[in-house]
This record gives C-alpha cells, structure tokens and sequence, in this order.
C-alpha cells in the first residue's frame, strides 16, 4: 500500500525558510521511473507544480521558483525533503507531496497535505 | 511557466453529460500526450481520473473521459451524479521537464 505524509511547521514568519518532509511507504525511490514531487494550493485556488526528484536524483524545478526552492532525497529513510526560502504570505498554502509514475505520467499517490500559513 | 486556462465553473443536471475545456499552448499541451485530470474534494487531496490525454486508471469509472484537439485538452464526465461535484484540475507535461496545472474548474451538479 503507497501512502505520503508531509510534515512540518504550520506557521512560519515572512522571510524564513520553510522545511517540509515528506515520508513515504509502499514504493522505492530507488526504483526507475519513480519520482516525488511537491505541489503547492494556496487557500480556494489552483494547484502549483513546485519541483520534482527522480530515482538518480535529478531535480526539477518550477521555472518561476527555481531559485527559492530545493528538494532533496533520503533514500534509506524514504523521504523527501523540500526548502522554500524567503517565505512571504502570499506562499500561504497546503503543501502536498505526490508519488510520480513516468510509466503513464501521472501523480498517483497524493499525502493528505500540510496547511502552511506565513504570518508574523 | 503560465497556468493552463480552465473555465471557472460548469454545472450540469443528474444524468447529463459536461466537458471541461483546459487550454494551453502549443508548448505543452499541443506538443505532448501527456495531459492528466485530477478531481478534487474540498478538504480534500486531488485523485488521478484520466492520464495521458485519455486514459483512465483502474477503478475509475467509465464516465469519464478524456480527448485532445490541438492545445486544448477536455474532460467529458457523462451520466453525471451527484458525488462528481468537485473542483477539477488539468495537468501537463510542459519544457524543460516541468509541470503544470490548470486553474481548476468547480463542477456543480444541480
């Protein structure tokens, strides 16, 4: 059984760095064609592709964000790991990490999401 | 990086069919077959219903489909009920190995 979680602070002030962890079971990031990627949806809008880690550890990014943004892999402990930097209150969202399956090119697996709100 | 363009909102009777449009450009949705749609619950995480333009992961329902003309990409969902009223968003695959989503679409079932 696949399942995502995202962890992390629920508050951060404006101009912090926000850390988020997503912890994951049921599949291998060690497996080819396996990617996890993070996508964000600030409160009654749309979804945002924010980045994405395959297998071999390539990254990709969202062009618009690319340079506050960094994900990262621990295989051993199946994780995720995404840092967004100099957060601002319009970064307000639910965060979401998602399971990517290239045979099909699809997010498959979604985590129940983490309501970050940016505040002083 | 610019968001595909989805109407805002589409309604339709129990029983009827709708389509949601999703647009992009020749970019993204014109140039791959890789549009997929998601639905989703308030509160809730989106769910895969349709993958690469058409089709449709196991255990969905074979009310909804999928086609693509050119940079527009469509979400037909016929005999429609009552739980299919939900937000849903499309997605492709865009340059350089990014994503992107629509602005979603509310479905409402009157």
């Amino acid at each position: 059984q696949v399942t995502l979680r995202e962890s992390g602070p629920a508050l951060v002030k404006p101009t912090q760095t926000l850390t988020l962890t997503c912890s994951f079971s049921g599949f291998s990031l060690n497996t080819g064609g396996i990617f996890v990627s993070w996508i964000r949806q600030p409160p009654g809008k749309a979804l945002e592709w924010l980045a994405l880690i395959d297998w071999d550890d390539k990254k990709y990014y969202n062009t618009s964000l690319k340079t506050r943004l960094t994900i990262s892999k621990d295989t051993s402990k199946n994780q995720v790991v995404l840092t967004m930097t100099n957060m601002a209150p319009v970064d307000t969202a639910t965060f979401y990490c998602a399971r990517f399956d290239d045979n099909g090119d699809f997010f498959d697996y979604w985590g129940q999401g983490i309501l970050v709100t940016v505040s002083s | 990086q610019s968001a595909l363009t989805q109407p805002a909102s589409v309604s339709g009777s129990p029983g009827q069919s709708i389509t949601i449009s999703c647009t992009g450009t020749s970019s993204d949705v014109g140039r791959y077959n890789v549009v997929s749609w998601y639905r989703q619950y308030p509160g809730k995480a989106p769910k895969l219903i349709i993958y690469e333009v058409y089709k449709r992961p196991s255990g969905v329902s074979n009310r909804f489909s999928g086609s693509k003309s050119a940079n527009t990409a469509s979400l037909t969902i016929s005999g429609l009920q009552a739980e299919d009223e939900a937000d849903y968003y499309c997605c492709s695959y865009a340059p350089t190995s990014t994503w992107v989503f629509g602005g979603g679409t509310k479905l409402t079932v009157l």
